[in-house]
């Protein structure tokens, strides 16, 4: 049972778009919500994360928007670039569950100049 | 700080050959935790641990077993490899249950064949 769903599986978005990534969970135990990046063959590093007592987070360029209700969260990208070129994961995580990680299939992102 | 190194970094193995992937940290983090990444899957939790000396099962733990007999290290071994295993393995580890970010290593890649 997949219980944090992500989509879509692949972006292709022109330099200076916006890239935006949706996620889906189902546990309503989980209280933290990390994206993390991945470049190819290095490990997943974190970019930006969002606890549900707020609805929306914003670092630099980077915003997670968050719906409790709904069970949805986002990674919104502004002025992407051809760095930003990457795989994204969005991932959940609780207390009962020792903080491990229940992370979405991830997102391979690609930003054309 | 090196923070979380893995070794080794490519192994490839034959159906029921054994092998010991070793994940080292020098954060004195707490929590350590073993994921495995496939294609179209994200990242799955094999086994972690809590603290020196614990261990505890993930979402896929079957034909690993896992040691945690020093703080800075957790190791994660294979018995008898089956070719399901052949995966990009990554470790990672947080400070404790208190704090979310986890440090993720540059992962192993294992080929079964």
């Amino acid at each position: 049972q997949q219980q944090v769903k992500q989509s879509p599986q692949s972006l292709i978005v022109q330099k200076g778009g916006i890239s935006i990534i949706n996620c889906a969970y189902e546990n309503t135990a989980f209280d933290y919500f990390p994206w993390y990046q991945q470049f190819p063959g290095k490990g997943p590093a974190l970019l930006i994360a969002i606890r549900p007592d707020v609805s929306e987070k914003k670092e630099g360029r980077f915003t997670i928007s968050f719906n409790k209700s709904a069970k949805q969260f986002s990674l919104h990208i502004m002025d992407s670039q051809p760095g930003d070129s990457a795989t994204y994961f969005c991932a959940a995580s609780s207390d009962t569950g020792r903080r491990a990680l229940t992370f979405g299939s991830g997102t391979r992102l690609q930003v054309q100049p | 700080n090196a923070g979380v190194t893995q070794t080794p970094k490519f192994r490839v193995l034959k159906t029921g050959q054994s092998m010991t992937l070793l994940c080292a940290q020098d954060m004195n983090h707490e929590y350590m935790y073993w994921y495995r990444q496939d294609p179209g899957m994200g990242l799955r939790l094999i086994h972690y641990s809590v603290g020196e000396g614990t261990t505890a099962k993930g979402e896929v733990p079957d034909g690993y077993n896992v040691s945690r007999l020093k703080k800075q290290n957790f190791l994660l071994g294979l018995e008898s490899a089956a070719p399901s295993q052949t995966s990009v393995y990554f470790c990672a580890s947080s400070r404790d249950g208190g704090s979310y970010e986890q440090y993720f290593g540059p992962g192993t890649r294992l080929t079964v064949t």
